[in-house]
């Protein structure tokens, strides 16, 4: 069965600096989707960044990039120069070639100091 | 810009009530899911539905749950007899194309409480 894992239940960070936020996932599939999205205290979820399998480059949205290691099963989310609006709760999610359900992450509660 | 609406926006009722939750996917999109998330928890798949029926359903999906898009625009989940343990914020998503990893567009959540 898919897994994703979300070691980190929080994280803080100084606003401008950099944060890396970790995630793992357990699969068999060779085609597979990962994604990283953003829940803020709207509640509503928004994609930050999304990566396909078969990608060897890394995905980079502006100030956001991953860094996904596909032996490793890893795919960690970077955020630079961080911003008092990217305090929220942070989600990895998985899908495959099947109706590409989400498969999600337990979250990280990412805060950012001013 | 297009997004996806949910009502209501808080729920409750008391244990063993049905209830109807709403949502109204983003117009030209053609795959829909629903999500649930209890507090503190991850967030868990419920069902898809895909050209007019059920495409995958978690084992969360039981008996006590059905879907349906009953006019072309809504697309509801119902519970017919509430438990406590179903207290949650449930989530409808939906995605313009049937296949690719295509972003879902999640709805601002119904929070359902169940007394």
């Amino acid at each position: 069965a898919q897994t994703v894992t979300q070691s980190q239940p929080e994280m803080s960070v100084q606003e401008a600096e950099t944060v890396t936020l970790s995630c793992t996932y357990d699969t068999s599939e060779s085609d597979y989707y990962l994604f990283w999205y953003k829940q803020p205290p709207s509640r509503q979820m928004i994609l930050v960044i999304r990566q396909e399998a078969y990608k060897q480059q890394n995905a980079t949205e502006n100030r956001f990039s991953v860094n996904f290691q596909k032996a490793a099963k890893s795919f960690s989310l970077k955020i630079s120069d961080s911003q008092l609006g990217d305090a929220a709760m942070y989600f990895c999610a998985y899908s495959w070639d099947s109706n590409y359900q989400l498969i999600w992450g337990a979250g990280t509660k990412l805060i950012i100091k001013p | 810009e297009p997004e996806v609406t949910q009502t209501p926006s808080h729920q409750v009722t008391q244990m063993g009530q049905e209830v109807i939750l709403r949502c109204v996917p983003i117009s030209n999109h053609l795959y829909f899911y629903w999500y649930r998330q209890i507090l503190g928890q991850k967030v868990e798949f419920l069902v898809s539905f895909y050209n007019n029926e059920i495409s995958e359903k978690s084992e969360i999906f039981d008996d006590q749950f059905s879907v349906e898009r009953p006019d072309g625009s809504n697309f509801t989940l119902k519970i017919r007899s509430t438990k406590l343990e179903d207290s949650a914020m449930y989530f409808c998503a939906s995605t313009p194309l049937a296949g690719g990893p295509n972003e879902q567009f999640f709805g601002p959540g119904t929070r359902l409480t169940v007394l």
